[in-house]
Protein backbone atom coordinates (compact mmCIF):
# COMPACT_ATOMS: atom_id res chain seq x y z
CA UNK A 1 0.00 0.00 0.00
CA UNK A 2 0.98 3.35 -0.49
CA UNK A 3 2.30 5.35 3.30
CA UNK A 4 4.15 7.81 4.60
CA UNK A 5 6.96 7.74 7.69
CA UNK A 6 7.97 11.10 9.49
CA UNK A 7 10.48 11.46 12.10
CA UNK A 8 8.43 11.60 15.38
CA UNK A 9 8.65 14.13 17.33
CA UNK A 10 7.82 16.18 19.45
CA UNK A 11 11.37 18.53 17.87
CA UNK A 12 13.07 21.27 19.75
CA UNK A 13 15.57 23.79 18.79
CA UNK A 14 16.81 26.96 19.42
CA UNK A 15 16.48 29.82 17.16
CA UNK A 16 18.82 29.83 14.34
CA UNK A 17 19.47 26.45 14.40
CA UNK A 18 19.70 23.79 11.27
CA UNK A 19 16.28 21.88 11.00
CA UNK A 20 15.63 18.36 9.10
CA UNK A 21 12.33 16.93 9.52
CA UNK A 22 12.85 12.81 8.30
CA UNK A 23 10.37 11.71 5.49
CA UNK A 24 10.10 8.42 3.37
CA UNK A 25 7.54 6.49 1.70
CA UNK A 26 6.24 3.61 0.17
CA UNK A 27 4.06 4.15 -3.06
CA UNK A 28 2.47 1.80 -5.69
CA UNK A 29 3.27 4.22 -8.88
CA UNK A 30 5.23 7.61 -8.76
CA UNK A 31 3.87 10.09 -6.33
CA UNK A 32 3.90 13.58 -6.13
CA UNK A 33 5.53 14.99 -2.56
CA UNK A 34 4.22 17.43 -0.12
CA UNK A 35 5.07 19.30 3.22
CA UNK A 36 1.81 20.90 5.08
CA UNK A 37 2.04 22.79 7.64
CA UNK A 38 -0.47 23.84 10.59
CA UNK A 39 0.54 26.68 12.55
CA UNK A 40 -1.32 26.88 16.23
CA UNK A 41 -5.04 28.11 15.55
CA UNK A 42 -4.98 27.77 11.86
CA UNK A 43 -5.91 25.38 9.31
CA UNK A 44 -3.35 23.03 7.21
CA UNK A 45 -1.48 24.79 4.18
CA UNK A 46 0.71 23.93 1.66
CA UNK A 47 4.75 24.45 2.35
CA UNK A 48 5.77 23.16 -0.84
CA UNK A 49 6.02 20.19 -3.09
CA UNK A 50 7.71 18.37 -5.83
CA UNK A 51 6.01 16.18 -8.65
CA UNK A 52 9.20 14.39 -9.97
CA UNK A 53 12.30 12.41 -9.42
CA UNK A 54 15.17 14.92 -8.22
CA UNK A 55 13.05 17.83 -7.79
CA UNK A 56 13.39 20.30 -5.08
CA UNK A 57 10.82 22.15 -3.64
CA UNK A 58 11.39 25.61 -1.70
CA UNK A 59 9.29 28.21 0.50
CA UNK A 60 10.04 30.63 2.97
CA UNK A 61 13.73 29.52 3.43
CA UNK A 62 12.43 25.51 3.75
CA UNK A 63 13.71 23.07 1.14
CA UNK A 64 13.07 19.33 0.11
CA UNK A 65 14.16 17.21 -2.40
CA UNK A 66 12.47 14.41 -4.06
CA UNK A 67 14.85 11.15 -3.81
CA UNK A 68 13.58 8.38 -5.77
CA UNK A 69 16.61 6.13 -4.85
CA UNK A 70 16.04 6.45 -0.76
CA UNK A 71 12.19 7.27 -1.20
CA UNK A 72 12.58 10.48 1.03
CA UNK A 73 11.29 13.92 1.32
CA UNK A 74 13.07 15.63 4.11
CA UNK A 75 12.49 18.75 5.18
CA UNK A 76 15.14 21.35 5.65
CA UNK A 77 16.00 24.60 6.69
CA UNK A 78 19.18 26.40 7.44
CA UNK A 79 17.87 28.98 10.36
CA UNK A 80 14.70 28.09 11.89
CA UNK A 81 13.00 31.28 13.85
CA UNK A 82 10.43 31.44 16.26
CA UNK A 83 7.28 31.76 13.91
CA UNK A 84 8.08 28.65 12.47
CA UNK A 85 6.83 26.61 15.56
CA UNK A 86 3.91 24.21 13.96
CA UNK A 87 3.10 20.98 13.27
CA UNK A 88 4.83 19.65 9.91
CA UNK A 89 3.04 16.84 7.61
CA UNK A 90 4.71 15.05 4.77
CA UNK A 91 2.11 13.72 2.18
CA UNK A 92 1.83 12.17 -1.34
CA UNK A 93 -0.69 11.87 -3.51
CA UNK A 94 -0.69 9.46 -6.71
CA UNK A 95 -3.31 10.94 -8.67
CA UNK A 96 -2.71 13.93 -10.87
CA UNK A 97 -5.37 17.22 -10.51
CA UNK A 98 -6.80 15.24 -7.70
CA UNK A 99 -5.18 15.61 -4.31
CA UNK A 100 -6.24 12.63 -2.64
CA UNK A 101 -3.24 12.99 0.03
CA UNK A 102 -1.97 10.11 2.29
CA UNK A 103 0.11 12.08 5.22
CA UNK A 104 2.36 10.96 7.88
CA UNK A 105 1.38 11.11 11.54
CA UNK A 106 2.75 15.00 11.59
CA UNK A 107 6.14 16.66 13.55
CA UNK A 108 5.94 19.35 16.03
CA UNK A 109 8.31 21.57 16.19
CA UNK A 110 8.90 24.11 18.82
CA UNK A 111 11.84 26.86 18.57
CA UNK A 112 13.20 28.45 21.51
CA UNK A 113 14.05 32.16 21.47
CA UNK B 1 -15.02 34.62 3.68
CA UNK B 2 -11.73 34.09 1.94
CA UNK B 3 -10.62 30.73 3.23
CA UNK B 4 -12.45 27.63 3.93
CA UNK B 5 -15.28 27.67 6.63
CA UNK B 6 -16.31 24.68 8.32
CA UNK B 7 -18.96 24.69 11.43
CA UNK B 8 -19.08 23.25 14.14
CA UNK B 9 -15.78 24.18 15.17
CA UNK B 10 -16.94 21.96 18.05
CA UNK B 11 -19.42 19.56 18.69
CA UNK B 12 -20.51 17.21 21.63
CA UNK B 13 -22.70 14.38 20.97
CA UNK B 14 -24.00 11.30 23.11
CA UNK B 15 -23.11 7.60 21.32
CA UNK B 16 -25.74 7.13 19.01
CA UNK B 17 -27.02 10.23 17.87
CA UNK B 18 -26.63 11.64 14.42
CA UNK B 19 -24.45 14.56 13.27
CA UNK B 20 -24.06 17.13 10.59
CA UNK B 21 -20.69 19.02 9.57
CA UNK B 22 -20.70 21.99 7.06
CA UNK B 23 -17.89 23.07 4.92
CA UNK B 24 -18.38 26.27 2.46
CA UNK B 25 -15.49 25.98 0.45
CA UNK B 26 -13.03 29.09 -1.47
CA UNK B 27 -15.79 30.59 -3.99
CA UNK B 28 -14.93 28.83 -7.20
CA UNK B 29 -13.17 25.94 -6.04
CA UNK B 30 -14.74 23.06 -8.15
CA UNK B 31 -12.95 20.24 -6.18
CA UNK B 32 -13.87 19.63 -2.40
CA UNK B 33 -12.56 17.17 0.10
CA UNK B 34 -12.79 16.03 3.70
CA UNK B 35 -10.52 14.02 5.82
CA UNK B 36 -10.86 12.97 9.61
CA UNK B 37 -7.53 13.62 11.87
CA UNK B 38 -7.30 11.33 15.16
CA UNK B 39 -5.23 12.22 17.89
CA UNK B 40 -1.65 12.52 17.21
CA UNK B 41 -2.25 10.93 13.94
CA UNK B 42 -2.02 12.98 10.18
CA UNK B 43 -5.20 13.33 8.11
CA UNK B 44 -6.32 10.52 6.91
CA UNK B 45 -8.76 10.75 3.19
CA UNK B 46 -12.72 10.34 3.61
CA UNK B 47 -14.42 11.66 0.37
CA UNK B 48 -13.46 13.84 -2.47
CA UNK B 49 -16.61 15.97 -4.40
CA UNK B 50 -15.60 17.52 -8.17
CA UNK B 51 -18.55 19.50 -8.53
CA UNK B 52 -21.74 17.86 -7.38
CA UNK B 53 -21.15 14.54 -7.46
CA UNK B 54 -18.42 12.17 -5.09
CA UNK B 55 -15.64 11.07 -7.29
CA UNK B 56 -14.08 8.83 -4.80
CA UNK B 57 -15.97 7.96 -1.51
CA UNK B 58 -13.06 5.39 -0.77
CA UNK B 59 -12.16 6.65 2.51
CA UNK B 60 -15.59 7.08 3.69
CA UNK B 61 -15.23 4.08 7.17
CA UNK B 62 -18.59 2.37 6.78
CA UNK B 63 -22.36 3.35 6.06
CA UNK B 64 -23.09 5.24 8.63
CA UNK B 65 -20.61 8.14 7.14
CA UNK B 66 -22.25 10.37 4.52
CA UNK B 67 -21.03 13.27 2.39
CA UNK B 68 -23.49 15.46 -0.14
CA UNK B 69 -22.14 18.58 -2.42
CA UNK B 70 -26.17 19.41 -3.77
CA UNK B 71 -25.14 22.52 -5.58
CA UNK B 72 -21.26 22.27 -6.23
CA UNK B 73 -20.19 24.58 -3.27
CA UNK B 74 -20.94 24.14 0.49
CA UNK B 75 -21.17 20.40 1.45
CA UNK B 76 -22.48 18.41 4.50
CA UNK B 77 -20.36 15.41 6.18
CA UNK B 78 -23.61 13.19 7.71
CA UNK B 79 -22.54 10.64 10.77
CA UNK B 80 -25.48 8.11 11.71
CA UNK B 81 -25.67 6.31 14.83
CA UNK B 82 -22.25 8.00 16.13
CA UNK B 83 -19.61 5.79 17.80
CA UNK B 84 -16.96 7.06 20.80
CA UNK B 85 -14.38 5.57 17.98
CA UNK B 86 -15.89 8.45 15.33
CA UNK B 87 -13.92 11.05 17.76
CA UNK B 88 -11.56 13.16 15.84
CA UNK B 89 -10.90 16.39 13.85
CA UNK B 90 -12.87 16.34 10.74
CA UNK B 91 -11.35 18.55 7.92
CA UNK B 92 -12.70 20.35 5.21
CA UNK B 93 -10.50 21.36 2.16
CA UNK B 94 -11.06 22.67 -1.44
CA UNK B 95 -8.47 23.35 -4.12
CA UNK B 96 -9.28 24.23 -8.15
CA UNK B 97 -8.71 21.27 -10.51
CA UNK B 98 -4.67 20.43 -11.47
CA UNK B 99 -3.15 23.37 -8.80
CA UNK B 100 -1.95 20.69 -6.54
CA UNK B 101 -2.48 22.87 -3.31
CA UNK B 102 -5.45 22.13 -0.93
CA UNK B 103 -6.66 24.91 0.84
CA UNK B 104 -7.90 23.44 4.54
CA UNK B 105 -10.15 24.81 7.02
CA UNK B 106 -9.22 24.77 10.86
CA UNK B 107 -12.01 21.76 11.23
CA UNK B 108 -14.81 20.38 13.67
CA UNK B 109 -13.58 18.65 15.97
CA UNK B 110 -16.39 15.91 17.45
CA UNK B 111 -16.75 14.10 20.42
CA UNK B 112 -19.03 11.63 21.06
CA UNK B 113 -18.87 10.68 24.87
Amino acid sequence: GNSVTQMEGPVTLSEEAFLTINCTYTATGYPSLFWYVQYPGEGLQLLLKATKADDKGSNKGFEATYRKETTSFHLEKGSVQVSDSAVYFCALSLIQGAQKLVFGQGTRLTINP
Amino acid sequence: GAGVSQTPSNKVTEKGKYVELRCDPISGHTALYWYRQSLGQGPEFLIYFQGTGAADDSGLPNDRFFAVRPEGSVSTLKIQRTERGDSAVYLCASSQVNTGELFFGEGSRLTVL
